[in-house]
This record gives C-alpha cells, structure tokens and sequence, in this order.
C-alpha cells in the first residue's frame, strides 16, 4: 500500500522568510497530493492539492511542486507570517477508474514563524 | 448549521467501559472517516465508510466499532476504552473533489 514520509517534523522561521516542507510517496499510481493545515484545538484543513497532470501550483504565498519521476512534492510557503504557524500534513490517493476510498497521510510538521 | 460536527467535544472515562463518539455532517458526503491523532504518529485511520451500511477497517481498528445506518451519521464506539486509546479522535467526510473536511475533533481520555 501507500506510504508517505514527511520531513522536517519539526521547522522553525523567521517571519519574513519561506519555508519548505517535503513530502515522498511510495506509490506510482497516486495521482492526488493534498496539504493540509491544523491550526491548535482545530481539525486540519485543506489549503492546496495538485494532481498529477501539473508540476506546480500557486495559491498567493502557498506553492505546492511535483516531481513524478522522483515520487515526491513539497509545499512552498513564501513571507511567512505569524498566522501560519500550525501543523501541516501532505497525503496521497489515487483518483479516477481506479480511485482509493483511503488517503494517506504523512506524520506531519510542525511550523513555528519566529517573530 | 451546514459542516461536519462532533459530540462530545471531551470526554473523560474509565478502562473498561463503553464510549460512543458522535459524527454528523450536513452535505450527504458518501465517504466518512475516522481518525485518531496521536503525538508522533500523524494522523491514523480507524474505520471509513463508502455509504450508509457500508464499512471498512483502516490502519488501526482494533478495540473500535462503527455503524453508519444514515448518510450523514457516522458513530464510532469503544466498546471497552483502554488507557492506550486516549487520543484525539477527529471524523471527516469527503466531496466528490476528493477534498476532505475535518470535524472539531474529541478529546478522549481514559484513566
């Protein structure tokens, strides 16, 4: 079955500055790569995906790249700021004919904006 | 309210009795799940459910048992709460995008 393995699980910034969080999966049929936000005391959130036709995704600061060959993507967060200090976690699924009912998710990252 | 909501919100038991965690969404989601979130280990499936009277065992359901006789409620029972399942349990329903929707979550705690 899938496996994701998520690193660093623990990432520290200054405000100002990006940070990269790095995700691989085991499976070549995973098509969908989801991250998700956890705020403290909330349930995570999704706040971007990309699937497995593209390479890149922008969302203002967030960017999410895909390597396929190299079965990894990472999440880009540019100008961090206060308000992004949370968890994150990728995860992958398979979507289409052959569509997963689970997705996996990787063990999360702790991201703390250093003010 | 629209969403996905949990009951209840903390819980504080003892070994050997029965809890039931309540799941309830308000979109008619086909897929529901729970999860429990422990430090270290992410974020690990329970159980999950296609439909209503359709259920399936995830990464770590032993000790847990489902039902789902209406769409939009997804119950999850301990049936006899050990120490080793305090935990934060979180329920979540998936849309046709593929995009999941987190509840609040329940604190659970076993003494």
């Amino acid at each position: 079955g899938e496996n994701v393995e998520q690193h660093p699980s623990t990432l520290s910034v200054q405000e100002g500055d990006s940070a990269v969080i790095k995700c691989t999966y085991s499976d070549s049929a995973s098509n969908y790569f989801p991250w998700y936000k956890q705020e403290l005391g909330k349930g995570p959130q999704l706040i971007i995906d990309i699937r497995s036709n593209v390479g890149e995704k922008k969302d203002q600061r967030i960017a999410v790249t895909l390597n396929k060959t190299a079965k990894h993507f990472s999440l880009h967060i540019t100008e961090t700021q206060p308000e992004d200090s949370a968890v994150y976690f990728c995860a992958a699924s398979m979507e289409g004919t052959n569509r997963d009912d689970k997705i996996i998710f990787g063990k999360g990252t702790r991201l703390h904006i250093l003010p | 309210d629209a969403g996905i909501t949990q009951s209840p919100r903390y819980k504080i038991t003892e070994t050997g009795r029965q809890v039931t965690l309540m799941c309830h969404q308000t979109w008619s989601h086909s897929y529901m799940f729970w999860y429990r979130q422990d430090l270290g280990h992410g974020l690990r499936l329970i159980y999950y459910s296609a439909a209503a009277d359709i259920t399936d065992k995830g990464e770590v359901p032993d000790g847990y048992v489902v039902s789902r006789s209406k769409t939009e409620n997804f119950p999850l029972t301990l049936e006899s709460a050990t120490r080793s399942q305090t935990s934060v349990y979180f329920c979540a329903s998936r849309d046709s995008t593929d995009t999941q929707y987190f509840g609040p979550g329940t604190r659970l705690t076993v003494l």
